[in-house]
């Protein structure tokens, strides 16, 4: 099984504070994947990075931010939460070529 | 536009018999395939991948099969059990980059 790790597992906040999400992987992996989904939708893709202090914005526009300052973490940021933001957050990790995606839990977020 | 499709969004089977899941995909240049499984509240959880140059990979009672002159790829699950219930995902990649597109899922559901 993946140890990759995500907190908060549920977060209910108002809107404009600033939210930070956690994402940390134990098994070393230089690829880190940020992932948005709705119910009954596809996973989107917000945020990557490729290695630390490598970052890239997804196929999705998304008004959070994210830093890799080192391998194993990989938190993403909202300055000012909208109730637009309001969905599940899934962070992933990969070794490499052909390889799978491991997923964490998942944040569920909720902005009043 | 949708670049991988999962056209079922749900399907029921009865226990011991075949679930099949079906994806189909639009760029050619896909060359790598995913099938995910999720249950509530959890994270996708990788089950079984193929690369296009096969068109068939055996795992236990999972086996996906690939037709790229079709665009379309299937999960056969046989036994199906009740455990197999889930949401299942279908992801496709380009090996040129690290970037998965995500199909919007079938929600299975195995009868006992």
């Amino acid at each position: 099984e993946a140890d990759i790790y995500q907190t908060p597992r549920y977060l209910v906040i108002g809107t404009g504070k600033k939210i930070t999400l956690e994402c940390s992987q134990t098994m070393g992996h230089d690829k880190m994947y940020w992932y948005q989904q709705d119910p009954g939708m596809e996973l989107h893709l917000i945020h990557y990075s490729y290695g630390v202090n490598s970052t890239e914005k997804g196929d999705l526009s998304s008004e959070s931010t994210v830093s890799r300052i080192r391998t194993e973490h990989f938190p993403l940021t909202l300055e000012s939460a909208r109730p637009s933001h309001t969905s599940q957050y899934l962070c992933a990790s990969k070794r490499g070529m052909g390889q799978p995606q491991h997923f964490g839990d998942g944040t569920r977020l909720s902005i009043l | 536009d949708q670049q991988v499709k999962q056209n079922s969004p749900s399907l029921s089977v009865q226990e011991g018999r075949i679930s099949i899941l079906n994806c189909d995909y639009t760029n050619s240049m896909f060359d790598y395939f995913l099938w995910y499984k999720k249950y509530p509240a959890e994270g996708p959880t990788f089950l079984i991948s193929i690369s296009s140059i096969k068109d068939k990979n055996e795992d236990g009672r999972f086996t996906v099969f690939l037709n790229k002159s079709a665009k379309h790829l299937s999960l056969h699950i046989v036994p199906s059990q009740p455990g197999d219930s889930a949401v299942y995902f279908c992801a496709a990649s380009n090996s040129g980059t690290y970037k998965y597109i995500f199909g919007t899922g079938t929600r299975l559901k195995v009868l006992a």
